[in-house]
């Protein structure tokens, strides 16, 4: 199956600062990324999809400014969570999707769990 | 009312048994329909996509979707302890649209 990873796998990191999480593709491109993310024994809530040059679509309720997901290629789609407070650590995972060059299957990276102090 | 139920379980069962997890779905648009596998502190990782009704199998994985009825199965024969995990069902109306998960159903086989 196709390969997604996720960088960095945990952070830590103090109230008030920002911090990016790259997820990348690494065997195939991806024309659509999904970021979500997910508490503890919960579901995944999806956050906001990723199309490759053009600007996110985020779900309801997500703040579009805190939560900036740039992606930049086919293979590259980055979350960078802007002043992070303590409500904002979490499990936050991408995937993505062959789209239409496929039959659609999502792929999820590893995770990356952030705490903020 | 969320558009895919499932049931969290826990669900426990001796190794070597048949797991049984199955999900609900409201949205007659659903087209598309995947189990996920998750292991605590990690990524999903796919299983089975089905498109439409009908089952498909892989190894000790069957995946069955009725569309009539709107529910969806996955059955594990010869469960093994390293299928404990959560097992997340998800539907989409598109092949490349947003997934719409199940709460997931933990699954714990015991040896």
């Amino acid at each position: 199956g196709a390969v997604v990873s996720q960088h960095p796998s945990r952070v830590i990191c103090k109230s008030g600062t920002s911090v990016k999480i790259e997820c990348r593709s690494l065997d195939f491109q991806a024309t659509t990324m999904f970021w979500y993310r997910q508490f503890p024994k919960k579901s995944l809530m999806l956050m906001a999809t990723s199309n490759e040059g053009s600007k996110a679509t985020y779900e309801q309720g997500v703040e579009k400014d805190k939560f900036l997901i740039n992606h930049a290629s086919l293979t590259l789609s980055t979350l960078t969570v802007t002043s992070a407070h303590p409500e904002d650590s979490s499990f936050y995972i991408c995937s993505a999707s062959l789209g239409t060059y496929g039959s659609g299957e999502q792929y999820f990276g590893p995770g990356t769990r952030l705490t903020v102090t | 009312q969320k558009e895919v139920e499932q049931d969290p379980g826990p669900l426990s069962v001796p190794e070597g048994a048949i797991v049984s997890l199955n999900c609900t779905y409201s949205n007659s648009a659903f087209q598309y329909f995947m189990w996920y596998r998750q292991y605590s502190r990690k990524g999903p990782e796919l299983l089975m996509y089905t498109y439409s009704s009908g089952n498909k199998e892989d190894g000790r994985f069957t995946a069955q979707v009725d569309k009539s009825s709107k529910y969806i199965s996955l059955f594990i024969r010869d469960s093994q302890p390293s299928d404990s995990a959560t097992y997340l069902c998800a539907a989409s109306t598109d092949s490349w649209g947003k997934l719409q998960f199940g709460a997931g159903t933990q699954v714990v086989v015991t040896p």
